[in-house]
């Protein structure tokens, strides 16, 4: 059972524009979230994170919104690059858990 | 500054075939990881170690072992691969889980014929 969904498989988006991508979980445990990106053939890279104390955090362009009653959790990147085409992955896991667990991935196309 | 080193990156086995992929990590971190990633299914937990001498088994445990003699490295053996173990494999390590991010390595492209 897929604890941490992100439904929708790509997102296109001119450059300069907003991306939004979305992340959706069920375990009400979880309390500490990440995202990741990917290249091809590389290995995934850590973008930011948030803590559910919190219900926004902010890197440059990259900005990661959480809802804990919808148990939702969006990234921003404003304004999009054509460098940000990549696969971006959530990630969820708990302060005294002792795994991650991913999402399905969205790649992301900027268009320029 | 290495991070984490998987070892091959390439491989193609025949049905049956056994093998180890390793991995290595310098920089001290206590957990360790190994996912799968197939199309449309993201990243899969295999098995996990919280320290040197522990493992323990994810979601998807099934045909691999995995080994953790010393803190840096991490070992997960195929055992007798099978075409459904054709996968991208990546390592991973973290200081903990609770508030730190996960290292990946750059995968190791598996083929099973």
């Amino acid at each position: 059972d897929q604890q941490v969904k992100q439904n929708s498989p790509s997102l296109s988006v001119q450059e300069g524009r907003i991306s939004i991508l979305n992340c959706d979980y069920t375990n009400s445990m979880f309390d500490y979230f990440l995202w990741y990106k990917k290249y091809p053939a590389e290995g995934p890279t850590f973008l930011i994170s948030i803590s559910s104390i919190k219900d926004k955090n902010e890197d440059g362009r990259f900005t990661v919104f959480l809802n804990k009653s919808a148990k939702h959790l969006s990234l921003h990147i404003v304004p999009s690059q054509p460098g940000d085409s990549a696969v971006y992955f959530c990630a969820a896991t708990w302060f005294t858990g002792n795994q991650f667990y991913f999402g399905t991935g969205t790649s992301l196309t900027v268009i320029p | 500054n290495a991070g984490v080193t998987q070892t091959p990156k390439f491989r193609v086995l025949k049905t049956g075939q056994s093998m180890t992929l390793l991995c290595a990590q310098d920089m001290n971190h206590e957990y360790m990881y190994w996912y799968r990633q197939d199309p449309g299914m993201g990243l899969r937990l295999i098995h996990y170690s919280v320290g040197e001498g522990t493992t323990a088994k994810g979601e998807v445990p099934d045909g691999y072992n995995v080994s953790r003699l010393k803190k840096q490295n991490f070992l997960l053996g195929l055992e007798s691969a099978a075409p459904s173990q054709t996968s991208v494999y990546f390592c991973a390590s973290s200081k903990t889980t609770g508030a730190a991010e996960a290292f990946f390595g750059q995968g190791t492209r598996l083929t099973v014929v």
